[in-house]
């Protein structure tokens, strides 16, 4: 059974740095690229980074790049998000989601549970 | 970037009926690469269609997906009490890959 298990979400001041990690089994993971998915309070869903198998490439929204970095380490099956400069509307639930695709485009296939990022004063 | 806009924002319906929800793109999505998930409160979205009409591993043949171009449509044939919820569909035909905002269907 595939299951992802985030952390590390957690209330942080404008202008703060936060890191968040996902756990993954149930699945070989170093076979399939990943990704972070965020919803702010009452809203939709918005895609915000991706990695390649490897690690070798990665893919960011706009809004969040030169800010936020995805990483992962195979070894641990083990998937990072690393948020810098966090702004009030970085606010959301962050979902770490298996990823069906490549570098051109994919859907999600599996989603994790989801961790609360909250940055306010 | 691509915009999805979904229609209509609420769905009231009993169970039973037949629910159709629209997705409408602001450009054609290529390769029609148009996915839909299902969330109820408090829960991860799930998958239920990708590539506009293939069904995710596990999801009830009472749910289907149609469309090309800047048209796609899911469709639930008989509402079951578990299936009123927020729909989400997802184009990822072109980078950023984004979401539509969304459709409740709720019970009447």
């Amino acid at each position: 059974e595939v299951q992802l298990v985030e952390s590390g979400g957690d209330l942080v001041q404008p202008g703060g740095s936060l890191r968040l990690s996902c756990a993954a089994s149930g699945f070989t993971f170093s076979t399939y690229w990943m990704s972070w998915v965020r919803q702010a309070p009452g809203k939709g869903l918005e895609w915000v980074a991706s990695v390649k198998e490897d690690g070798s490439e990665k893919y960011y929204v706009d809004s969040v790049k030169g800010r936020f970095t995805i990483s992962r380490d195979n070894a641990q099956n083990s998937l990072y998000l690393q948020m810098n400069s966090l702004r009030a509307e970085d606010t959301a639930v962050y979902y770490c989601a298996r990823f069906r695709g490549w570098h051109l485009g994919g859907y999600f296939d599996y989603w994790g549970q989801g961790t609360l990022v909250t940055v306010s004063s | 970037e691509i915009v999805l806009t979904q229609s209509p924002g609420t769905l009231s319906l009993s169970p039973g009926e037949r629910a159709t929800l629209s997705c409408r793109a602001s450009q054609s999505v290529s390769n029609s690469y148009l996915a839909w998930y299902q969330q109820k409160p408090g829960q991860a979205p799930r998958l239920l269609i990708y590539g506009a009409s293939s069904r995710a591993t596990g999801i009830p043949d009472r749910f289907s997906g149609s469309g090309s171009g800047t048209d796609f449509t899911l469709t639930i044939s008989r509402l079951e009490p578990e299936d009123f919820a927020v729909y989400y569909c997802q184009q990822y035909g072109s980078s950023p890959w984004t979401f539509g905002q969304g459709t409740k269907v709720e019970i009447k």
